[in-house]
């Protein structure tokens, strides 16, 4: 089956980096999501990988490694404003997405 | 604003009755979807349109019709709730096309079933 792995909840302090880990085991790879969602709100796009390498984007970085089926996201200068969920979603063969459950992240003073 | 709008935000149901939750988008895209989410488990897709005509079924369909007569428009209906159904349900829409597959989301309908 399709699975997408990443950890439940997450801490870090306002100004630190944090790094979001993600696992996925699909049925073949278009490319890896990122979505930002804040609680109550709807899941808005943040970083899109199909190749090898760190894609970044001011404060926010985005990894993959396709032949280990593992991605993270990268948060620096952490802000309040950066406590949300952080989904985690990749493209199969058949151009559909699959979704990781997300990752809450608590962003502390 | 362009975007896609959902209505109702929030709804509590009887189980057995029928409920039709409205999605509009208004930037042309071909592409919608309808996903719900669940606490603890990732978006799962419901319904899917490529197209104005066209619909698809994605991972849990049961319960659920849709229709596409147009571009802009894309309800989701619940024939005979079941409390099994209470989630936040979320329209998106994409351009369809490429592989950079970015999802415009609606602010969501939160619906409960008793």
């Amino acid at each position: 089956g399709q699975n997408i792995d990443q950890p439940t909840e997450m801490t870090a302090t306002e100004g630190a980096i944090v790094q979001i880990n993600c696992t996925y085991q699909t049925s073949g790879f278009n490319g890896l999501f990122w979505y930002q969602q804040h609680a109550g709100e709807a899941p808005t796009f943040l970083s899109y990988n199909v190749l090898d390498g760190l894609e970044e984007k001011g404060r926010f970085s985005s990894f993959l490694s396709r032949s280990k089926g593992y991605s993270y996201l990268l948060l620096k200068e952490l802000q309040m404003k950066d406590s949300a969920s952080y989904l985690c979603a990749v493209m199969d063969s058949n151009y559909q997405l699959i979704w990781g459950a997300g990752t809450k992240l608590i962003i502390k003073p | 604003i362009a975007g896609i709008t959902q209505a109702p935000t929030s709804q509590i149901l009887a189980a057995g009755r029928r409920m039709t939750l409205r999605c509009t988008q208004d930037m042309r895209h071909n592409a919608m979807y309808w996903y719900r989410q669940d606490l603890g488990l990732g978006l799962r897709l419901i319904h899917y349109s490529n197209t104005a005509g066209t619909t698809g079924k994605g991972e849990v369909p049961d319960g659920y019709s849709v229709s596409r007569a147009n571009t802009d428009d894309f309800p989701l209906t619940l024939a005979s709730a079941v409390p099994s159904q209470t989630s936040v349900y979320f329209c998106a829409s994409s351009t369809g096309t490429g592989n950079t597959g970015e999802l415009f989301f609606g602010e969501g309908s939160r619906l409960t079933v008793l």
